[in-house]
């Protein structure tokens, strides 16, 4: 069965914080995605990467980066934390990159930085 | 570029009343769609997708969607609700070619169902 999975459901930080958020799927899959949620505002793209080493600004990149050394893992960075920052952040993976494909979800971190 | 509209941020219903979500894209070629649930405290799961084909998908759960391609919509329905449907409901809009299977999504209707 497909998993991805997110290594803190909650999480909370003080401003200027560097913080760690990581994302483990067991899929095989090529492309990891990093968004996050806010009410009204639905998903947004922060990052993605379609292969070990590669990665993508996706629409709200700012203030946030990315690493991915190994296939399964893909870890996304803040800096320094800052309160506009507190959010859901999920991560999701898929196998190709078709349009087509499914993406699988994790269960989210909601980050709160005070 | 593309993107997605959920005109209906909140939909309250009662528990064995029908059920239709709206979805409206913009996208310039034909578009892969997807409608995904996510019940509380959950990551997203797919509900059902569109790519080409019969312009009614079933999908999981006892859902259906239609693509209009003439309206631009891909809305959800559900003949008959259930209290565990109440979760929020996101629609979204892939591209092909080079888009690295990125996802452009909708604002999410949240479903309420009362008994």
């Amino acid at each position: 069965d497909v998993k991805v999975t997110q290594s803190s459901r909650y999480l909370v930080k003080r401003t200027g914080e560097k913080v760690f958020l990581e994302c483990v799927q067991d899929m095989d899959h090529e492309n990891m995605f990093w968004y996050r949620q806010d009410p009204g505002l639905g998903l947004r793209l922060i990052y993605f990467s379609y292969d070990v080493k590669m990665k993508e600004k996706g629409d709200i990149p700012e203030g946030y980066s990315v690493s991915r050394e190994k296939k399964e893992r893909f870890s996304l960075i803040l800096e320094s934390a800052s309160t506009n920052q507190t959010s859901m952040y999920l991560c999701a993976s898929s196998f190709g990159g078709s349009g087509r494909d499914t993406q699988y979800f994790g269960p989210g971190t909601r980050l709160t930085v005070l | 570029a593309q993107s997605v509209t959920q005109p209906d941020i909140h939909i309250t219903v009662s528990e064995g009343a029908s059920l239709e979500l709206r979805c409206n894209y913009s996208y310039g070629a034909t578009p892969y769609l997807f409608w995904y649930v996510q019940s509380p405290g959950q990551g997203l799961q797919l509900l059902l997708k569109y790519f080409s084909g019969d312009t009614l998908v079933q999908g999981i759960k006892g859902f259906e969607a239609e693509f209009k391609r003439s309206q631009s919509s891909f809305n959800l329905r559900k003949p008959s609700v259930h209290w565990s449907d109440a979760a929020e409901y996101f629609c979204a809009v892939g591209a092909g070619g080079t888009s690295y299977g990125k996802l452009t999504f909708g604002q999410g209707t949240i479903l309420t169902v009362h008994p």
